[in-house]
C-alpha cells in the first residue's frame, strides 16, 4: 500500500515569514498533486507535478517534485492570513491513473 | 462548468437505516470517484468508475456500500445498515481522461452522521 506522509501536520506562522511543507512518499510515483482544503470545504487543486524536477508557483506558493528522493515540497513565501487553511498531497501509482493516495494534510494558521 | 454537485449536504440517520447519495461530476469528465474523509484524515479511495464501468474498489469498500454509475453520468452511493463507523464526509471527484493526467475535482460532499 502507498503511504504519503506530510510534515509537519499543524503549522502556525506569523504573517511574512516563510515556511516550508514537505510530503514523502512510499513507492515510485511520477505524479504528485497538491490539494487546498478551507474549513467545511471541498479540496482545491493547487498543482499537478508530472515529473522529476518539476516546479510551479503560483502567488505565494510554489511546488517542487523530486523523484528520487520521492518527496515534494510546498513553500510558502511572505505568508498572509488567506493562506489558512488545510494542504494535503497526493500520488498516484501511475498504473492505476486517478486512484489517490492523500497525505493527513498540514494545517496551516497565519497569523498577523 | 458547474463543477462536481453532490447531494445531500448533510445526511443524518439512525443506525441501521440505509442512506443513499448522489453524485454529478462535471458533464465532459468520464472519470467518477468516490472518497470518504474523517476528522484530520486525508480522503481515502473507496470506487472509482471511468464511463459506466467500476473499475477498481478499495478493501475499505464492505459488502453493505455499493456505487453504480448507470449511464455513465451520475452516480450514487448506497450504503446499507449503516454503522456509526460510517459517519464521515463522503466525497465525489471527476476527472477527464486524457493525455497526461488531469487533477481530480472535487464535490462539496455529503457529510454522513450515523446515531
Amino acid at each position: 500500500e502507498l503511504k504519503v506522509e506530510q510534515n509537519p501536520l499543524f503549522l502556525s506562522m506569523q504573517e511574512g515569514k516563510n515556511y516550508t511543507i514537505y510530503c514523502n512518499y512510499s513507492t515510485t510515483s511520477d505524479r504528485l498533486y497538491w490539494y487546498r482544503q478551507d474549513p467545511g470545504k471541498s479540496l482545491e487543486s493547487l498543482f499537478v507535478l508530472l515529473s522529476n524536477g518539476a516546479v510551479k508557483q503560483e502567488g505565494r506558493l510554489m511546488a517542487s517534485l523530486d523523484t528520487k528522493a520521492r518527496l515534494s515540497t510546498l513553500h510558502i513565501t511572505a505568508a498572509v492570513h488567506d493562506l489558512s487553511a488545510t494542504y494535503f498531497c497526493a500520488v498516484d501509482r501511475g498504473s492505476t491513473l486517478g486512484r489517490l493516495y492523500f497525505g493527513r494534510g498540514t494545517q496551516l494558521t497565519v497569523w498577523p | 462548468d458547474t463543477g462536481v454537485s453532490q447531494n445531500p449536504r448533510h445526511k443524518i440517520t439512525k443506525r441501521g437505516q440505509n442512506v443513499t447519495f448522489r453524485c454529478d461530476p462535471i458533464s465532459e469528465h468520464n472519470r467518477l470517484y468516490w472518497y470518504r474523509q474523517t476528522l484530520g484524515q486525508g480522503p481515502e479511495f473507496l470506487t472509482y468508475f471511468q464511463n459506466e464501468a467500476q473499475l477498481e474498489k478499495s478493501r475499505l469498500l464492505s459488502d453493505r456500500f455499493s456505487a453504480e454509475r448507470p449511464k455513465g453520468s451520475f452516480s450514487t452511493l448506497e450504503i446499507q445498515r449503516t454503522e456509526q463507523g460510517d459517519s464521515a464526509m463522503y466525497l465525489c471527484a471527476s476527472s477527464l481522461a486524457a493525455r497526461g493526467q488531469s487533477p481530480l475535482h472535487f464535490g462539496n460532499g455529503t457529510r454522513l452522521t450515523v446515531t
